[in-house]
């Protein structure tokens, strides 16, 4: 059973950047691909990106110019940076996997961790 | 606003039979798979269905979706007072290149 766990600040201010990571048990993460999820109660599920350990990685095109990611494959971690953020960026975000590349399906997901955006 | 639409709400009573629809355009339910997930508060998302009407083990056949063009359905029999979650649905998106999901509808078993 693949187990994802994310961490990270609660807490950002405007114009700062989100810093989360996600760390990975019950498999390597050459095994799948990986993706960042958001949900927020008026826009409800937002893909932000995905990618694969040998470096392809997917952008949501409203994100892409704010959007960091990068894998530990040592520590099973990976980790996302959104930087300049606003109020509108405050969301619940999770980590979770993917069986493959172009799919919607989410196979595993981490509990989710709630960044707040406020001064 | 979600890419995929869904109604805000529905609900049914205990034994009764209940459809989510989920609207979508060519570029994602019109030509590809379309998925559902159950979340119920406080939690992460969870697969329902995926390819359009395949469940995953331990998904009760009570659960079943469907697709026709560009719109897909979720169907559920015999409601349960624990089939009250949030119901998403979500397909790739040829034009984002990435998944699209539905504003999620809330579930109420009277």
């Amino acid at each position: 059973q693949v187990q994802l766990q994310e961490s990270g600040p609660g807490l950002v201010k405007p114009s700062e950047t989100l810093s989360l990571t996600c760390s990975v048990s019950g498999a390597s993460i050459s095994s799948f691909y990986w993706t960042w999820i958001r949900q927020t109660p008026g826009k409800g599920l937002e893909w932000i990106t995905d990618f694969y350990y040998t470096g392809t990685t997917n952008y949501n095109p409203s994100l892409k110019s704010r959007i960091s990611v990068s894998h530990d494959m040592a520590k099973n971690q990976f980790s996302l940076k959104l930087s300049s953020v606003t109020a509108a960026d405050t969301a619940v975000y999770y980590c979770a996997s993917l069986p493959g590349s172009q799919t919607a399906m989410i196979t595993f997901w981490g509990l989710g961790t709630l960044v707040t955006v406020s001064s | 606003q979600s890419v995929l639409t869904q109604p805000p709400s529905a609900s049914g009573t205990p034994g009764q039979s209940v459809t989510i629809s989920c609207s979508g355009s060519s570029s994602n339910i019109g030509s590809n798979y379309v998925y559902w997930y159950r979340q119920f508060p406080g939690t992460a998302p969870k697969l329902l269905i995926h390819r359009n009407n395949q469940r995953p083990s331990g998904v009760p056949d009570r659960f079943s979706g469907s697709k026709s063009g560009t719109s897909a359905s979720l169907a559920i029999r015999g409601l349960r007072s624990e089939d009250e979650a949030d119901y998403h649905c979500a397909a790739w998106d040829d034009s984002l290149s990435g998944p699209v999901f539905g504003g999620g509808t809330k579930l109420t078993v009277l």
